[in-house]
């Protein structure tokens, strides 16, 4: 069966710093990896997702995300982070070739303190 | 090209009353998924519709709850009894799944509340 998880509910980072929001899955074959954002008061957004090829992915507002096979991790990394990046974030994964739901994680809180 | 939309916005109700919930996907979009959200907390799945396939009922939390999606597009969920607990906003997402590559687009929710 297909799960993601993301292993911690929130993630503080100072304004200008690195930051890095962690997902790890778990599917039979080969995955699809998504990430989405929910800023304040407005819907879900899609931010980037690894199909194939290059392992690193860049995303919309400066994002990128690395998709590590060996240690099936696909976290989500930006070099310096902006206040108006403080948002939920959720990772998603689902299994390649195959037509069953896209499961999510339950999120991660990010809080950029200025 | 219009995006996902949901109606009511906003819906306020009394405990034990019945409501209904309308999902309008983008047109051409095979797939629609409803889901759940808490207090802006995680996403909590309730059903998969994929073409003509039987949906993925696995999330409903209750036999309360259904849904049904007409002519391949608009889907509505269903609330039969509701209770307080029921309160939350519900998303609907559609996506056209190339080949499970399907990027997700999600409507503005719709606000229950069960008074």
């Amino acid at each position: 069966a297909q799960s993601v998880a993301q292993p911690e509910d929130q993630v503080n980072v100072a304004e200008g710093n690195p930051l890095t929001v962690k997902c790890t899955y778990s599917v039979s074959g080969n995955p699809y990896l998504f990430w989405y954002v929910q800023y304040p008061n407005r819907g879900l957004q899609f931010l980037l997702k690894y199909i194939t090829g290059d392992n690193l992915v860049k995303g919309s507002y400066g994002f990128e995300a690395e998709f590590n096979k060996s240690q099936t991790s696909f976290h989500l990394k930006k070099p310096s982070a902006l206040v108006s990046d403080s948002a939920l974030y959720f990772c998603a994964v689902r299994e390649k070739n195959r037509d069953d739901k896209i499961i999510f994680g339950k999120g991660t809180r990010l809080h950029i303190l200025p | 090209g219009a995006g996902v939309s949901q109606s009511p916005s906003n819906k306020v109700t009394e405990k034990g009353k019945d409501v209904e919930l309308r999902c309008d996907p983008i047109s051409g979009h095979t797939a629609l998924y409803w889901y759940r959200q808490s207090l802006g907390q995680g996403l909590e799945f309730l059903i998969y519709f994929q073409g003509n396939s039987a949906p993925d009922k696995s999330g409903l939390p209750s036999d309360r709850f259904s849904a049904e999606r007409t002519g391949g597009s608009v889907s509505t969920l269903t609330i039969q009894r509701t209770q307080q607990e029921d309160s939350a906003v519900y998303l609907c997402a559609s996506s056209f799944p190339a080949g499970g590559t399907d990027t997700q687009y999600f409507g503005p929710g719709t606000r229950l509340t069960v008074l």
